[in-house]
C-alpha cells in the first residue's frame, strides 16, 4: 500500500540556520510528490512538486527538495530559515491517475530567535 | 480574488443531527476534494470530484456524502454525525487533479458531542 512517512514530528532550528525536513514514501510507480505548508490557523499552500525530470526542484519561499529514487525520499531543504517559516509542513504523494493523494502526518517547525 | 470558501468555519453539533458544510470556488476548477485533518494523522482524503456529477471515494469516506451539481460547489454532508467525526475539514480545488496546484479553503472546525 502507498504511504508517506515524515519521521520528525517537531523540529526546532535557529533563525538563519539551515533546514532539512525528511519525507519517505512507498509507491509502486513513479510518484507525484509534493510539499505543502500550513501556517497557524490557515489552509495548506503548495511549496513545490515533483513529477519527473530534474530531481532537484525549486519552490516558493526559497525552499527546494530533492527526489532520491534509491532512498524513496523527497526531503525539503532551505539554506537559511526565517521566523516566518514557523509552520507545519506536509509531504504528500499523488496516485491513481492524479485523482488521489496521501499526506504524511506532518512536521511542525519552530524557529528559535 | 481567487479563493475557496467554506461555511461554516466553526460548528458544534450533537450526534445524529444532519449537517452540511459548503465549499465553493471561483476559479472554474474541475477538480475538488475534501480532507479531514486530525492530530498525528495529517490530512486524509474523504471524497473527490473530477468534474460535475463525477465523484469518488478517498481513503476515509465512511459517514460522509458529497454531491457536485455545479462546477463551483462541492458540499460535504454528514447525515448522522458521530463524535469520531470531530475534526478539522478542508476543501480544496485545482484545474484537473492533484497534479495541479490545489488551493485550500480556510477550514471548518467541527465538534460532534
Amino acid at each position: 500500500a502507498q504511504s508517506v512517512t515524515q519521521p520528525d514530528i517537531h523540529i526546532t532550528v535557529s533563525e538563519g540556520a539551515s533546514l532539512e525536513l525528511r519525507c519517505n514514501y512507498s509507491y509502486g510507480a513513479t510518484p507525484y510528490l509534493f510539499w505543502y505548508v500550513q501556517s497557524p490557523g490557515q489552509g495548506l499552500q503548495l511549496l513545490l512538486k515533483y513529477f519527473s525530470g530534474d530531481t532537484l526542484v525549486q519552490g516558493i519561499k526559497g525552499f527546494e527538495a530533492e527526489f532520491k529514487r534509491s532512498q524513496s525520499s523527497f526531503n525539503l531543504r532551505k539554506p537559511s530559515v526565517h521566523w516566518s517559516d514557523a509552520a507545519e509542513y506536509f509531504c504528500a504523494v499523488g496516485r491513481s491517475s492524479a485523482s488521489k493523494i496521501i499526506f504524511g502526518s506532518g512536521t511542525r517547525l519552530s524557529i528559535r530567535p | 480574488e481567487a479563493q475557496v470558501t467554506q461555511n461554516p468555519r466553526y460548528l458544534i453539533t450533537v450526534t445524529g443531527k444532519k449537517l452540511t458544510v459548503t465549499c465553493s470556488q471561483n476559479m472554474n476548477h474541475e477538480y475538488m476534494s475534501w480532507y479531514r485533518q486530525d492530530p498525528g494523522l495529517g490530512l486524509r482524503q474523504i471524497y473527490y470530484s473530477m468534474n460535475v456529477e463525477v465523484t469518488d471515494k478517498g481513503d476515509v469516506p465512511e459517514g460522509y456524502k458529497v454531491s457536485r451539481k455545479e462546477k463551483r460547489n462541492f458540499p460535504l454532508i454528514l447525515e448522522s454525525p458521530s463524535p469520531n467525526q470531530t475534526s478539522l475539514y478542508f476543501c480544496a480545488s485545482s484545474y484537473s487533479g492533484v497534479a495541479d496546484t490545489q488551493y485550500f479553503g480556510p477550514g471548518t472546525r467541527l465538534t460532534v458531542l
